[in-house]
């Protein structure tokens, strides 16, 4: 299958700092990538989805001041948490569109924490 | 919009026997229907997908079948191994209105083989 990259793979920051999470697709062009959140547990909670060389689309509920993102490339999408918060804390996951078959591949995930 | 059921959430079987995942999906009009694995602190992996001109597919120790009347698909793993222990999602394509699509994922399936 197609190979998605996502770093990093855990990151520790103070409240009120920014982090930035990178995700590649290393073999394929992909137009689309979506990021989520997921929970202890839980299944996957669509935040967004990136779209290349145009402003993402947010669902609803999630604050696209705060979480920003960033498709410059066919193959790098970034996510962007802003003054991040306690509340923030959650493992964060981007996936990518292969446009040949429309098949979504996952990168391996970023367990934020913020203290 | 779609929504999909998954059941059971846990699910213990012994080491060779098989396991079935049920899902359910709302949207007559979603048309592929993927199936993910995710072990703890990593991102879900692609590892069978079904499209809706096809009842049912097979890929080694894995299958999928698909109801489109009834709405519904389901994962078989035959021959459990415990390397199969993890939680596993479903998924169904929404079509999007202006273009693309986007998945909706089941509550996810903690699928546990016991020695």
């Amino acid at each position: 299958g197609a190979v998605v990259s996502q770093h990093p793979s855990w990151v520790i920051c103070k409240s009120g700092t920014s982090v930035k999470i990178e995700c590649r697709s290393l073999d394929f062009q992909a137009t689309t990538m979506f990021w989520y959140r997921q929970f202890p547990k839980q299944s996957l909670m669509l935040m967004a989805t990136s779209n290349e060389g145009s402003k993402a689309t947010y669902e609803q509920g999630v604050e696209k001041d705060k979480f920003l993102i960033n498709h410059a490339s066919l193959t790098l999408s970034t996510l962007t948490v802003t003054s991040a918060h306690p509340e923030d804390s959650s493992f964060y996951i981007c996936s990518a569109r292969q446009a040949v078959n429309e098949k979504l591949f996952f990168g391996s995930g970023t367990q934020l924490s913020v203290l | 919009g779609e929504n999909v059921e998954q059941h059971p959430s846990t699910l213990s079987v012994q080491e060779g026997d098989s396991a079935v995942i049920k899902c359910t999906y709302s949207d007559s009009a979603s048309n592929y229907f993927p199936w993910y694995k995710q072990e703890l602190g990593k991102g879900p992996q692609l590892i069978i997908d079904i499209r809706s001109n096809v009842g049912e597919k097979k890929d080694q120790r894995i299958a999928v079948t698909l109801n489109k009347t009834a709405k519904h698909f389901s994962l078989h793993i035959t021959e459990t191994q415990p390397e199969d222990s993890a939680v596993y999602f479903c998924a169904a394509s929404t079509i999007l209105t202006g273009g693309g699509n986007k998945l909706t994922f089941g509550t996810g399936t903690q699928l546990k083989v016991e020695l």
